[in-house]
């Protein structure tokens, strides 16, 4: 059964650490993988990987893909408060309707 | 701001209760979907539209009933629900005609309470 698992489930730092979290798969027909933001309610959209070893990068924010050890990580440097958040990591089959298989999200806490 | 906007964003109802959620998005969009994110489980895709029809239904009980009147407007009709139903519910956008769920965009969701 293709699955998504996201360690750790939850993570407390203070401001100014780096984190990595962490994203493996299982799927079948690997596709992509993407990465969301949840705080609050809303999920929004960080990154979307295809390719192994090209880092995608936002500020503060980098992501990487290892398709040959089937994983993930996103990276955050100096955190501050306001990347207290959920984050999400998906990836999409490209044999099943092009579906999304999700993980159960890293619970981010960043402590002043 | 997402661009896609949900109300409620509260709702508690009883078992016999019949209640809808509504979804608007301003982006433009062909697609749009509703998930469902419980706790301790991931996201669950329950219905996709694309261009106002129904492309997939992920086996959802015939308690819930999705509406898609244009393609800025989505609904989830409820009726007789189960306190297992309780969740929150988002609505989401893509820009696509495919079923690819490339950046999507979503709602803030309807915190549901099922009593």
């Amino acid at each position: 059964e293709d699955k998504v698992v996201q360690s750790p489930l939850s993570l407390v730092v203070h401001e100014g650490d780096t984190v990595t979290l962490n994203c493996s798969y299982e799927v079948t027909n690997f596709r992509s993988l993407l990465w969301y933001k949840q705080e609050k309610k809303a999920p929004t959209f960080l990154f979307m990987l295809t390719s192994s070893g090209i880092e995608k990068k936002s500020g503060r924010l980098s992501s990487i893909l290892d398709k040959k050890e089937l994983f993930s990580i996103l990276n955050i440097t100096a955190t501050q408060t306001g990347d207290s958040a959920v984050y999400l990591c998906a990836v999409e089959d490209a044999g099943n309707n092009r579906k999304l298989i999700w993980g159960l999200g890293t619970s981010l806490a960043v402590n002043p | 701001e997402t661009g896609v906007t949900q109300t409620p964003r509260h709702l508690v109802m009883g078992m016999t209760n019949k209640k809808s959620l509504k979804c608007e998005q301003h982006l433009g969009h062909n697609a749009m979907y509703w998930y469902k994110q419980s706790a301790k489980k991931p996201l669950e895709l329950m219905f996709v539209y694309s261009l106002e029809e129904r492309v997939e239904n992920n086996s959802v009980p015939s308690r819930f009933s999705p509406e898609c009147p244009n393609s800025s407007h989505l609904f989830l009709h409820l009726h007789t629900l189960q306190p297992e139903d309780s969740a929150l519910y988002l609505c989401a956008s893509s820009q696509g005609l495919r079923l690819t769920n490339e950046k999507l965009f979503f709602g803030s969701g309807t915190q549901l309470s099922v009593l």
